[in-house]
């Protein structure tokens, strides 16, 4: 298995435009996890999903982010507009709910908001 | 979930044994004891976990405390690629749903010296 596979890799744009950051779990894992990076506050748990169906969005900053898991191969993060301060890497884990429940991450996105 | 205590940074000579502490004092009886690792531009890794019984694989060993408060990751022959920062984190085993999440704090630093 490839693993968990996050695009783009790097992202820069300008404060106001539209942010999609994509992933594709491992197949056959029924969690799908959203995190956030940044110096300032360390690695931050965004949102979660369980068989494509979100569980827990607590994480999201604000309404500006937003999540989506059209089928299980597949989910997104939206910012919409975006701003300087989201600027982060941002990650993409999956797992199974069998044995220790460890959780495989991607390479990350690294964005930059300017 | 418990909290856990780490040193923020921790040196180790390479081929040598590096030992990273991990104190969780109120740890309750259904929390396991997980470890990841993030080497620098990368996702976070998986090591190990364990709930009260010392815990070996290909990657480290884990030692557990009989009153399970503390912890230590043992990398038996630390190299230059170790280099990275180390995470401890409790939590319950199984579905994130009835867990929580997996919260990660400031980590050690392990730097791996030639």
């Amino acid at each position: 298995d490839a693993g968990v596979i996050q695009s783009p890799r790097h992202e820069v744009t300008e404060m106001g435009q539209e942010v999609t950051l994509r992933c594709k779990p491992i197949s056959g894992h029924d969690y799908l996890f959203w995190y956030r990076q940044t110096m300032m506050r360390g690695l931050e748990l965004l949102i979660y999903f369980n068989n494509n169906v979100p569980i827990d969005d607590s994480g999201m900053p604000e309404d500006r982010f937003s999540a989506k898991m059209p089928n299980a191969s597949f989910s997104t993060l939206k910012i919409q507009p975006s701003e300087p301060r989201d600027s982060a890497v941002y990650f993409c884990a999956s797992s199974r709910i069998a044995g220790g429940n460890e959780q495989f991450f991607g390479p990350g996105t690294r964005l930059t908001v300017l | 979930d418990a909290k856990t205590t780490q040193p923020p940074s921790m040196d180790c000579a390479e081929g040598r044994a590096a030992n990273l502490p991990c104190n969780h004092s109120t740890i309750s009886g259904n929390e396991y004891v997980y470890w990841y690792r993030q080497i620098h531009s990368q996702g976070p890794q998986y090591i190990i976990h364990g709930l009260k019984n010392n815990e070996t694989n290909e990657m480290a060993s884990l030692i557990i405390t009989e009153d399970r408060k503390s912890s230590t990751l043992i990398l038996p022959h630390a190299t230059l690629r170790d280099t990275a920062v180390y995470y401890c984190i409790v939590r319950v085993a199984g579905s994130p749903s009835n867990t929580g999440k997996l919260i990660f704090g400031q980590g050690t630093t392990l730097q791996v010296k030639p």
